[in-house]
């Protein structure tokens, strides 16, 4: 299985300031098929489902703020919140689709200081 | 805009079998570019694919190796709905149960729109 590891586990920022998670996976999500990295970022703030914000690695879902960015490639990802808002407080997971069974982070819990 | 809506025992004895149903509105359980997956998440073990069923011509399933022995996907075309069976439940399965989406057939393996989840506690 592709084992995906996010780091930090969690953070504490200020509002208005920069956010960044990273994710690197055990082996390369880059397809060759079609070029495009198979990884995903969700978030799910508590007591509800997990929310699609990023797919194919940097392509923000519609309706997403533009203040989540998404990068990186082959192994290693990183997601961006250029400035943190109080409704972004929620934890952040990254999954890969590159091979069955899918996986997903360890998770990265986000608060406001 | 697809909705999923789960429905299920929030309770089950040890050894029993959990089942757990999503029914989809606004696409259909047919649909050849789709695929339907359940996942669940729990502190011990994170967010955890489970397994998959999809139409292409007929149905394929595709489940995770730590379930693949006690898992079925069942698919009610009449009522646009699928679900989840897992059977001889330990506590190690306690878990909030999701049902999603995936649009497989165009590689897009992430989960565009989930179930409200399903907290299934085994206790006897």
């Amino acid at each position: 299985d592709v084992v995906m590891t996010q780091s930090p586990e969690s953070l504490t920022v200020s509002l208005g300031e920069g956010v960044t998670i990273n994710c690197k996976s055990s082996q390369s999500v880059l397809s060759s098929s079609n070029n495009k990295n198979n990884l995903a970022w969700y978030q799910q703030k508590p007591g509800q489902s997990p929310k699609l914000l990023i797919s194919w690695a940097s392509i923000r879902e519609s309706g997403v703020p533009d203040r989540f960015s998404g990068s990186g490639s082959g192994t290693d990802f990183t997601l961006t919140i250029s400035s943190l808002q109080a409704e972004d407080v929620a934890v952040y997971y990254c999954q890969q689709y590159s091979r069955i069974p899918w996986t997903f982070g360890q998770g990265t819990k986000l608060e406001i200081k | 805009q697809v909705q999923l809506q789960q429905s299920g025992p929030g309770l089950v004895k040890p050894s029993q079998t959990l089942s757990v149903t999503c029914a989809i509105s606004g696409d259909s359980v047919t649909n050849n570019i789709a695929a339907w997956n359940w996942i669940r998440q729990s502190p011990s073990r994170g967010l955890e694919w489970l397994g998959r069923t999809y139409y292409r011509s007929k149905w394929g399933y595709d489940y995770a190796g730590s379930v693949s022995s006690r898992m079925t996907i069942n698919v009610d075309t009449a009522n646009n709905q699928f679900s989840l069976q897992l059977n001889s439940m330990t506590p190690e399965d306690m878990a909030v149960y999701y049902c999603a989406r995936t649009l497989s057939q165009r590689g897009a393996n992430y989960f565009d729109f989930w179930g409200q989840g399903t907290l299934v506690t085994v206790s006897s």
